[in-house]
């Protein structure tokens, strides 16, 4: 099994619809974070937790918000979908103390909104 | 001007070249990852170091903090290692991660 799981892997969904991306870790790693990544861009950071209790924005955080469930999940929800949020979406995990920083990235999760 | 850039953009070299791609970054760091994503989208981790050099099989990454400068080095390049390589840099102080736009690297048998 991945280390890092992602559903959906592909959704298309209309403009105004409420669509969640989930995300569930296998490390242990409290650190969880959802990036955005755009064709000629860098992956961008959308929101990130460092704990179960911890939320932060990260810089591109409109639009969105997430739910960190457990320590193992992680969620991101767009609730009213617009075109420019097509794009792929990365959970990914890390954990400084224990794994020496190493981050996992879930396999990616492509959005289209039509 | 970005924070990390990674040069070049795009390469293409036949199968069996050393191959070089380079990241300057102008921030602050505490480490830096280098990253591979395969057309299928998905990344891993290839490395993260914050001196010296590292080496595994075939893919050698150094770093050098005063000139805020690193290089993954392919040796004997090969169709398979034809992906996108991204270069990260963990900002020291936030933690937070901060990313080039990638290196699209083909190589033709």
């Amino acid at each position: 099994d991945a280390d890092v799981t992602q559903t959906p892997r592909n959704r298309i969904t209309k403009t105004g619809k409420r669509i969640m991306l989930e995300c569930s870790q296998t490390k242990g790693h409290d650190r969880m974070y959802w990036y955005r990544q755009d064709p000629g861009l860098g992956l961008r950071l959308i929101y990130y937790s460092f704990d179960v209790k911890d939320i932060n924005k990260g810089e591109i955080s409109d639009g969105y918000s997430v739910s960190r469930q457990a320590q193992a999940k992680f969620s991101l929800s767009l609730e009213s979908a617009i075109p420019n949020q097509t794009a792929l979406y990365f959970c990914a995990t890390s954990d400084p103390q224990g794994d020496g920083n190493t981050i996992y990235f879930g396999e990616g999760s492509w959005l289209t909104v039509v | 001007k970005n924070e990390v850039e990674q040069s070049p953009q795009n390469l293409t070299a036949q199968e069996g070249e050393f191959i070089t791609i380079n990241c300057s970054y102008s921030v602050g760091i505490s480490a830096l990852h280098w990253l591979q994503q395969h057309p299928g989208g998905g990344i891993v981790s290839l490395f993260m170091l914050s001196s010296g050099k590292k080496k595994h099989g075939r893919l050698i990454a150094t770093i050098n903090i005063q000139e805020k400068h690193s290089s993954l080095h392919i040796t004997a390049s090969h169709p398979r290692d034809s992906a996108v390589y991204i270069c990260a840099v963990i900002n020291f102080g936030n933690e937070k991660l901060t990313f080039g736009t990638g290196t699209r690297l083909t190589i033709i048998p």
